[in-house]
C-alpha cells in the first residue's frame, strides 16, 4: 500500500491553521496514524486510529479520514510546529510511510 | 515514563555485520509489539521490521529491502530488542529507531542509533 502526502511542503504564519492531506492506495480502514519529526530529532507520534490523540497531545492536532483519504489539521500555529509531518498505515504488511510534508514558517 | 535506547550503530564495511540493541524500561516490555524504523540521511522514514510479543509466538515481519539479511529478536527478560543485520550494503545507511507499538499502533520511539556502511 502506497501513501502520498500533499503538499510536500507548506509555508504558513505563526496562528494559521493548516491542514496536510494523505491518500493510501487502497482502502485501509482507519488503520492511520500521523508523526512529527524536528529536525535532527526521534519522531513523535501525534495520532492513531486516524483521529485519536496519543497522549499527551494537544487538542490543536487533528485527524479525519477513512477508507483512503485522510487529513492532518494543526490550528493556532506555533513556532514549535514547524517541523515535518508523516502519514502511515499499519493495516497490513508492509507498514509504509508517506514522504513526508515540511512545515515551514512564512 | 517509557524509555528507549538504542546502541550498538557506528561504521561497517558494505558486506559485514552490525547488531543493534534497544534497552526499554517504563512499561511492560514482554506485552509489546516491537519495531525498528529507519531513515536515511535527508529521507523519510521506512519500517524495517516487527517482532510480537510472546503471546503472539514472537514471530515476525520484515521489509522486503532486508528481508533475509536482518533478524529481528528480544529477550524479555532482559527488556531488550535486537536487530541483527549483515550482508549489509550502502543503501542500509541510515538512522535506526526502536518503537514501541500498542495494538498494532506506533506510540514510542527511542533517540535512534546511526549506522554507517561504508568502504
Amino acid at each position: 500500500i502506497q501513501m502520498t502526502q500533499s503538499p510536500s511542503s507548506l509555508s504558513a504564519s505563526v496562528g494559521d491553521t493548516v491542514t496536510i492531506t494523505c491518500r493510501a492506495s487502497q482502502g485501509i480502514n482507519n488503520y492511520l496514524a500521523w508523526f512529527q519529526q524536528k529536525p535532527g530529532k526521534a519522531p513523535k507520534s501525534l495520532i492513531y486510529a486516524a483521529s485519536s490523540l496519543q497522549s499527551g497531545v494537544p487538542s490543536k492536532f487533528s485527524g479525519s479520514g477513512s477508507g483512503t483519504d485522510f487529513t492532518l489539521t494543526i490550528s493556532s500555529l506555533q513556532p514549535e510546529d514547524f517541523a515535518t509531518y508523516y502519514c502511515q498505515h499499519y493495516k497490513t504488511y508492509p507498514i509504509t510511510f508517506g514522504q513526508g510534508t515540511r512545515l515551514e514558517i512564512k | 515514563e517509557v524509555q528507549l535506547v538504542e546502541s550498538g550503530g557506528g561504521l561497517v564495511q558494505p558486506g559485514g555485520s552490525l547488531r543493534l540493541s534497544c534497552a526499554a524500561s517504563g512499561f511492560t516490555f514482554s506485552d509489546h509489539y516491537m519495531d525498528w524504523v529507519r531513515q536515511a540521511p535527508g529521507k523519510g522514514l521506512e519500517w524495517v521490521g516487527r517482532i510480537r510479543n510472546k503471546a503472539n509466538s514472537y514471530t515476525t515481519e520484515y521489509a522486503a529491502s532486508v528481508k533475509g539479511r536482518f533478524t529481528i529478536s528480544r529477550d524479555d527478560s532482559k527488556n531488550s530488542l535486537f536487530l541483527q543485520m549483515s550482508s549489509l550494503k550502502t543503501e542500509d545507511t541510515a538512522v535506526y529507531y526502536c518503537v514501541r507499538s500498542s495494538l498494532y499502533y506506533f506510540d514510542n520511539w527511542g533517540q535512534g542509533t546511526l549506522v554507517t556502511v561504508s568502504s
